[in-house]
């Protein structure tokens, strides 16, 4: 069955740092993927798309790399900042539930000051 | 642009009772929608899929008769949880697609925090 996977333990960082963040899934072959930034109690928010075919992205403080052959995406927040502590989801789409969005279980990022 | 308004944000109600969840795309028409349920500490579950005009379809393990879906127009889907009970209670958040491209970003409401005493 397809399987997205995130590390479940928080990370935890000095603010300025860079965090990065791992995406890994099984049993998938998607044309794109999404990452999201979720606060507690509130809907996630859409933050960057990338596709297979684009293996990196930047936006602003914000990278993303696509790698289809190891079925990971890493996402990394460069000069990392106490009010980027959120929980980060990554959603792959395309393949089989081509307009379905399944997330995968999210890191909580913490940035200390 | 593009707000996914859900109401309401938070609901308490007794065991047995049902309760009806609205979601509306404020400045954007969507002929998807999807209903996810998030547990505490745990990612969101998608729940169906909304669509306007036509039967929302479930994903595995969620009944529909519990949980039904209406999609009456391209801004409004709504989710009524029927006889609720507790085990019911969690944190459900609607999205919306903007009509066109199946890559677009989700645009989320702020959740809908149900809890069934």
């Amino acid at each position: 069955s397809q399987k997205i996977e995130q590390n479940s333990e928080a990370l935890n960082i000095q603010e300025g740092k860079t965090a990065t963040l791992t995406c890994n899934y099984t049993n998938y072959s998607p044309a794109y993927l999404q990452w999201y930034r979720q606060d507690p109690g509130r809907g996630p928010v859409f933050l960057l798309l990338i596709r297979e075919n684009e293996k990196k992205k930047r936006k602003e403080r914000l990278k993303v790399t696509f790698d289809t052959t190891l079925k990971q995406s890493l996402f990394h927040i460069t000069a990392s900042q106490p009010a980027d502590s959120a929980t980060y989801l990554c959603a792959p789409l395309g393949g089989d539930s081509s307009y379905k969005l399944i997330f995968g279980s999210g890191t909580r990022l913490l940035v200390r000051p | 642009g593009a707000v996914v308004s859900q109401h309401p944000s938070r609901v308490i109600c007794k065991s047995g009772t049902s309760v009806k969840i609205e979601c509306r795309s404020l400045d954007f028409q969507a002929t998807t929608m999807f209903w996810y349920r998030q547990f505490p500490k745990q990612s969101l579950m998608l729940m169906a899929t909304s669509n306007e005009g036509s039967k929302a379809t479930y994903e595995q393990g969620v009944e529909k008769d519990k949980f039904l879906i209406n999609h009456a127009s391209l801004t409004l889907s709504t989710l009524t949880v029927t006889s609720a009970h507790p085990e019911d209670s969690s944190f459900y958040i609607c999205s919306a697609r903007v009509a066109g491209s199946y890559n677009s970003p989700l645009h989320f409401g702020n959740g809908t925090r149900l809890t069934v005493t």
